[in-house]
């Protein structure tokens, strides 16, 4: 089945600095890959995907990027705030968002 | 619009007990899935329904099992537990068909502790 590795696994940049996040998939028969921020105490929730007809998509200081030929995409957040302290977690999905699998998340700081 | 409501929010259960936990999807959503969030495993599906139906299933042992009502409303529930059994429970709830985004919208879980 679908495999999804994660990396960093933390991650602490300041006030402003931009983080990236990776993300690699092992089955080529996936087609979605949405990315989910977790604050503490609360569920994930949705912050960008993209479908693998796309090579990149950006909303506002977010960005994906999805490199189907090595099977990996990647999470950028430019001019980093406090409240972007969080978990994100990477995932791949066959079906459009149903039977995510999730990478094992990175848990970001930033330091103001 | 009210979001996805799970409860009950923390149970304690000891080994050999079942539970069920609950979950209300937003209205309009027909599709349900169940997450179970670990430190060691991460987030890990477990299934999902739509329409009364179980249309996906994880790699998670029969003791796992779900049902969803006619409201949509779905419920899970854990047989036999085991210490491993102990994690936080996401519900997740989306529209489901051909018009579905894609997107899940989280509860804010169910944290079981089996002691």
């Amino acid at each position: 089945g679908e495999n999804v590795e994660q990396h960093p696994s933390t991650l602490s940049v300041q006030e402003g600095d931009s983080a990236v996040i990776k993300c690699t998939y092992s089955d080529s028969a996936s087609n979605y890959f949405p990315w989910y921020k977790q604050e503490l105490g609360k569920g994930p929730q949705l912050i960008i995907d993209i479908r693998s007809n796309v090579g990149e998509k950006k909303d506002q200081r977010i960005a994906v990027t999805l490199n189907k030929t090595a099977k990996h995409f990647s999470l950028h957040i430019t001019e980093t705030q406090p409240e972007d302290s969080a978990v994100y977690f990477c995932a791949a999905s066959m079906e459009y968002g149903n039977k995510l699998v999730f990478g094992a998340g990175t848990i970001l700081r930033v330091k103001s | 619009k009210a979001g996805v409501t799970q409860t009950p929010r923390y149970l304690i259960k000891t080994r050999g007990q079942q539970v069920t936990l609950s979950c209300s999807p937003i209205s309009g959503h027909r599709s349900v899935s169940w997450y179970q969030q670990t430190p060691g495993q991460g987030l890990q599906f477990l299934f999902e329904y739509f329409s009364e139906t179980q249309r996906n299933k994880g790699n998670f042992p029969g003791r796992f099992s779900g049902r969803q009502f006619s409201n949509s409303r779905s419920e899970m529930n854990v047989s036999t537990l085991e210490l491993g059994d102990s994690a936080l429970y996401l519900c997740a709830s989306s529209l489901g068909d051909r018009t579905n985004t894609g997107e899940l919208f989280f509860g804010e879980g169910s944290r079981l502790t089996v002691l």
